[in-house]
């Protein structure tokens, strides 16, 4: 799995967006860039995933740049529960079998400040 | 709540101890994995089970192991338990592995393991 960069950590205002980037210069054309959250010790938890497309779900929208080097997940209305450290992965989209684990980094810890 | 069970929540044993963590997946999914998160190592990657059978290693000392039972709850092994073995350790489960994407796994709560 290519190697992701991101900052060691974030403040937002709540109520502001939170954009968090991540640099993945080295990803190929079958892997897919996937965010995850930790919350203080919990299990991480899915926020959602791309490949070269924009995408949106209820938590985040996720834009990826066109040559596909880097990446931004956008929290639109940051509230104090999403203060947690926030992993950016990439994966390949076939894995017979060998590469389904995911590869955590350090993340950005983000904090939403009242 | 992912769907994703764990037991125990805490676990406090001695040095040179074996213990046995379990893992529920969620209701049809077939893969599960094993995480581990220390303060200085971060989460990393043990070993991921599909079906029954172990399909990927990551960083699993030998003193560890698991194996993934016929109605798909998996247990993860740790024997010979050292001070530095004090971590969460978190299982994951997805729907398998077909080819495309690449399935989200779904994280349980984790075990908080502390060897004394």
């Amino acid at each position: 799995d290519a190697k992701t960069t991101q900052p060691t950590s974030m403040d937002c205002a709540e109520g502001r967006a939170a954009n968090l980037p991540c640099n993945h210069s080295t990803i190929s054309g079958n892997e897919y860039v996937y965010w995850y959250r930790q919350i203080h010790s919990q299990g991480p938890q899915y926020i959602i995933h791309g490949l070269k497309n924009n995408e949106t779900n209820e938590m985040a929208s996720l834009i990826i740049t066109e040559d596909r080097k880097s990446s931004t997940l956008i929290l639109p209305h940051a509230t104090l529960r999403d203060t947690a450290v926030y992993y950016c992965i990439v994966r390949v989209a076939d894995y017979g079998g060998s590469q389904g684990n995911l590869i955590f980094g350090k993340g950005t810890k983000l904090s939403v400040k009242p | 709540d992912s769907g994703v069970t764990q037991t125990p929540k805490h676990l406090i044993t001695a040095t040179g101890q074996r213990v046995t963590l379990r893992c529920s997946p969620r209701s049809g999914d077939l893969s599960v994995y094993w995480y581990q998160q220390s303060l200085d190592q971060g989460l990393q990657f043990l070993i991921q089970y599909y079906n029954g059978e172990e399909r990927a290693k990551g960083n699993i000392l030998e003193r560890f192991s698991a194996q993934q039972f016929p109605d798909l709850h998996s247990e993860l092994n740790l024997s010979s338990l050292e001070l530095g073995d004090s971590a969460l350790y978190f299982c994951a489960s997805s729907v398998g592995l077909a080819g495309g994407p690449p399935y989200e796994q779904f994280f349980g709560p984790g075990t908080r393991l502390t060897v004394l």
